[in-house]
């Protein structure tokens, strides 16, 4: 079974400075991995993804996420934060063939100006 | 339309009644995926429609859930004989390739569900 953590519930960042978001997983087998953000009253929106190939994945909005199978986290960064960043960010993985995507609980980020 | 699309946004029903939520996929995309989204919780995977293939239900919560797709197009989750822990954000998802690849899935904005 697969399985996502984001053990903060709250991330804040000062406008300017760079940002973590933490994710871990467990899979049987080699994962996707999928961050996705959502903004107030609107739906999930994809950010970016891990398939294979280079450990260190670039997406939208400028965040990007390393692929670290030894400790088996997806971590979501940006080098310098923005207020309009501030958001939900659920991390998700899928086991290679499965059906179903399994997301973390979410992590709130704040970021202040 | 541009994305995928959800109605009603907001519902409001009584404990007891059933409920039928809308979701419109972009136009195209051939899977369709229903979640839960609970105050404080990730998403809760309910069921995936592939085409014409038999639906994955391994995620419906109970047997008052189902949902159907026609045409492999709109999809309808009904819920059955509401009950307050039902309360959630139900959102769909739809994309182009088949589950079980690197696809996008694509999330509508979701329906508002209060069981009073």
């Amino acid at each position: 079974a697969q399985s996502v953590a984001q053990p903060e519930d709250q991330v804040n960042v000062a406008e300017g400075n760079p940002l973590t978001v933490k994710c871990t997983y467990s899979v049987s087998g080699n994962p996707y991995l999928f961050w996705y953000v959502q903004y107030p009253n609107r739906g999930l929106q994809f950010l970016l993804k891990y398939i294979t190939g280079d450990n260190l994945v670039k997406g939208s909005y400028g965040f990007e996420a390393e692929f670290n199978k030894s400790q088996t986290s997806f971590h979501l960064k940006k080098p310098s934060a923005l207020v309009s960043d501030s958001a939900l960010y659920f991390c998700a993985v899928r086991d290679r063939g499965n059906n179903d995507m399994r997301f973390g609980a979410g992590t709130r980020l704040t970021v202040k100006p | 339309g541009a994305g995928v699309s959800q109605s009603p946004s907001n519902k409001v029903t009584e404990k007891g009644k059933d409920v039928e939520l809308r979701c419109d996929p972009i136009s195209g995309h051939t899977a369709l995926y229903w979640y839960r989204q609970s105050l404080g919780q990730g998403l809760e995977f309910l069921i995936y429609f592939q085409g014409n293939s038999a639906p994955d239900k391994s995620g419906l919560p109970s047997d008052r859930f189902s949902a159907e797709r026609t045409g492999g197009s709109v999809s309808t989750l009904t819920i059955q004989r509401t009950q307050q822990e039902d309360s959630a954000v139900y959102l769909c998802a739809s994309s182009l390739v088949p589950a079980g690849g690197p696809d996008t899935q694509y999330f509508g904005p979701g329906t508002r569900l209060t069981v009073l």
